[in-house]
């Protein structure tokens, strides 16, 4: 099994539905990660958890929540979903400054 | 606050030939670098890290990198490209410490390699 795991991988919905993507990982470590990558800018991070109890903002955060289940679970929601956060996704894992863990991806198109 | 810059988002290189992405860096504190590599259809693979220890940095599949804190670059290079080196690489930057590790990635360098 992967490390980290996101589902779906792929996924297309309308405008305005409210969407999750799930991550899970077997690492054991404290802190996840949420990007989201989009041609020529690279990826950009929305949301970041050191701990269950600890969730804090991104660069790029709006629209968009998270939940930490657990310490393996970290969960994206769009509240509403619009074109511009067609995009693709991933989740990290990591247990200090020495690099991550990355997940395969969720392609999100909203059409 | 950190940011990276990659210089060329598109290289091209001749199969046999040397591979060399450039990455200059911004930082207020001592940084913490590194080199992803991202395969069609595929995540993030990381290639090398610096973490101050040795400035010259050996990672998978040939490549090295050489933090230099004169010039603020940690280029990535190989001295002969393969035909599956062709993918995209991202390099990043974090602070060196446990609560500043947020990764802070840049646009990215797509290399393709001519046969």
């Amino acid at each position: 099994d992967a490390d980290v795991t996101q589902t779906p991988r792929n996924r297309i919905t309308k405008t305005g539905k409210r969407i999750m993507l799930e991550c899970s990982q077997t690492k054991g470590h404290d802190r996840m990660y949420w990007y989201r990558q989009d041609p020529g800018l690279g990826l950009r991070l929305i949301y970041y958890s050191f701990d269950v109890k600890d969730i804090n903002k991104g660069e790029i955060s709006d629209g968009y929540s998270v939940s930490r289940q657990a310490q393996a679970k970290f969960s994206l929601s769009l509240e509403s979903a619009i074109p511009n956060q067609t995009a693709l996704y991933f989740c990290a894992t990591g247990d200090g400054p020495y690099g991550y863990t990355f997940g395969s991806g969720t392609r999100l198109t909203v059409v | 606050a950190q940011s990276v810059t990659q210089l060329g988002s598109h290289v091209s290189v001749s199969e046999g030939a040397l591979v060399l992405l450039r990455c200059n860096y911004s930082s207020s504190v001592p940084p913490y670098l590194f080199w992803y590599v991202q395969y069609p259809n595929q995540g993030l693979q990381l290639l090398l890290k610096y973490t101050s220890a040795a400035t010259l940095v050996k990672g998978i599949n040939g490549f090295e990198a050489e933090f230099k804190k004169s010039e603020t670059s940690f280029h990535l290079t190989k001295p002969s490209a393969h035909m599956s080196d062709a993918a995209e690489y991202f390099c990043a930057v974090s602070g060196a410490w446990v609560g500043n590790e947020k990764l802070t990635f840049g646009t990215g360098t797509r290399l393709t390699i001519i046969p």
